[in-house]
């Protein structure tokens, strides 16, 4: 079946530190990839996403590139800030008879301290 | 606009009891899905709706959980004779999916969840 295995946290840093979580996915077809975000009190937000092969995600500073040789999709950031402290989650959709639900990881906190 | 909406935000019950959690999506959003996330753990698929009609529901544990959409829009989840075990927090998403089927395109927008504790 389907899954992704993130990086054990949690993952305290300073500020402006470089961030890096790992992400590692099996999928039975070929997936997009995801990464959601779930700030103090809020829902799950996406933050970034690629659909193909080498395609690279990028939003508020954040970059995963979908590596289909390693399966993987490693998210980055080169400077966090105290404001991106939240939960992070990658995911994987499989189109087709999956009916498009997404499969998520066990989620990676993070802290960032000032 | 408005994003996908879930009452109640909290619920405690006693072992046993009967509990419904609505989910209120997107306004025009045909795709709505259920997951549940238990504590330390990502969310985990239980039922996905397209319109009225359950296409999907591989994900939920036994027969104690129903979930409806009777008109295409609200969503109820059902889960009877509750277990200390079904205490997680409960989550919609929808999405416009302009397919028969969803596709990679089609982002899944969150509700904030429903947290149930079962006693």
């Amino acid at each position: 079946g389907d899954s992704v295995t993130q990086m054990e946290g949690p993952v305290t840093l300073s500020e402006e530190a470089f961030l890096t979580i790992n992400c590692t996915y099996t999928a039975t077809g070929y997936p997009s990839l995801f990464w959601y975000v779930q700030y103090p009190g809020e829902g799950l937000q996406l933050l970034l996403k690629a659909t193909k092969a080498d395609d690279k995600g990028s939003n508020k500073g954040f970059e995963a590139t979908y590596r289909k040789e390693t399966t993987s999709f490693h998210l980055e950031k080169g400077s966090v800030q105290v404001s991106d402290s939240a939960v992070y989650f990658c995911a994987l959709f499989v189109g087709g008879t999956s009916y498009g639900k997404l499969t998520f990881g066990q989620g990676t906190i993070l802290t960032v301290h000032p | 606009g408005a994003g996908v909406s879930q009452t109640p935000s909290n619920k405690v019950t006693e072992k046993g009891k009967y509990v419904e959690l609505r989910c209120d999506p997107i306004s025009g959003h045909t795709a709505l899905y259920w997951y549940r996330q238990s504590l330390g753990q990502g969310p985990e698929f239980l039922i996905y709706f397209q319109g009225t009609g359950a296409a999907d529901d591989s994900g939920l544990p036994n027969d104690r959980f129903f979930a409806v959409r009777p008109e295409g829009s609200v969503s109820t989840l059902k889960i009877q004779r509750t277990e200390r075990g079904d205490s997680a927090v409960y989550l919609c998403a929808s999405s416009s999916t302009l397919g028969a089927r969803p596709s990679y395109t089609d982002t899944q927008y969150f509700g904030p969840g429903t947290r149930l504790t079962v006693l």
